[in-house]
């Protein structure tokens, strides 16, 4: 069973650049995107951005200016770096493995799982 | 850009009643859509995946139906451990939530 777990610095301050990385463990690397998510204090969800085995990434286009994600297929880990943060950036950011499956090129379906435990990030000076 | 639009952004409901959350495409997404639950202090976990399968380990009495643009996450008889905030997601868009709470 696939396990993700993650780690970072989780206080920073305004104009600091984000670090977190992500690990998995028992199953599978390739085949999959691998994501990242936040969620603000007692908000919604938002996808940041994700990446695959070969590195090809897709970001939100509303944080692509700041987002970086990379991937270290020798260690079975993803990272995730947001830079210029601000308060707003304050969340819980997760970690999940996407399933997409695909027809003709066209992704039919595609849903989140497993997510990993999730690490608090508090911005403040 | 997809929007999810879900409905009610509470729901109250007593144990052992069915619960009926709706999730709104603002532009068609065949069957393409997933339901999530979470509990406070946990990551969110996945329900149902293409508008109406079970994920491992899922108990019956939840179930997923609709296609295009109207879903539909019922629980047919609530337990204990069902009250929490659920979520649709289509591709990178997730609704904003629907607060499941006792009666």
């Amino acid at each position: 069973q696939v396990q993700l777990q993650q780690w970072g610095a989780g206080l920073l301050k305004p104009s600091e650049t984000l670090s977190l990385t992500c690990a998995v463990y028992g199953g599978s690397f390739s085949g999959y995107y691998w994501s990242w998510i936040r969620q603000p204090p007692g908000k919604g969800l938002e996808w940041i951005g994700e990446i695959n085995h070969s590195g090809s990434t897709n970001y939100n286009p509303s944080l692509k200016s700041r987002v970086t994600i990379s991937v270290d297929t020798s260690k079975n880990q993803f990272s995730l770096k947001l830079s210029s943060v601000t308060a707003a950036d304050t969340a819980v950011y997760y970690c999940a493995r996407r399933w997409r499956i695909t027809i003709f090129g066209v992704v039919t379906q595609n849903w989140f799982d497993p997510w990993g435990q999730g690490t608090l990030v508090t911005v403040s000076s | 850009e997809i929007v999810m639009t879900q409905s009610p952004a509470t729901l109250s409901v007593s144990p052992g009643e069915r619960a009926t959350l709706s999730c709104r495409a603002s532009q068609s997404v065949s069957s393409n859509l997933a339901w999530y639950q979470q509990k406070p202090g946990q990551a969110p976990r996945l329900l149902i995946y293409g508008a109406s399968t079970r994920a491992t380990g899922i108990p019956a009495r939840f179930s997923g139906s609709g296609s295009g643009t109207e879903f539909t996450l019922t629980i047919s008889s609530l337990q204990s451990e069902d009250f929490a905030v659920y979520y649709c997601q289509q591709s990178g868009a997730f609704g904003q939530g629907t607060k499941v709470e006792i009666k």
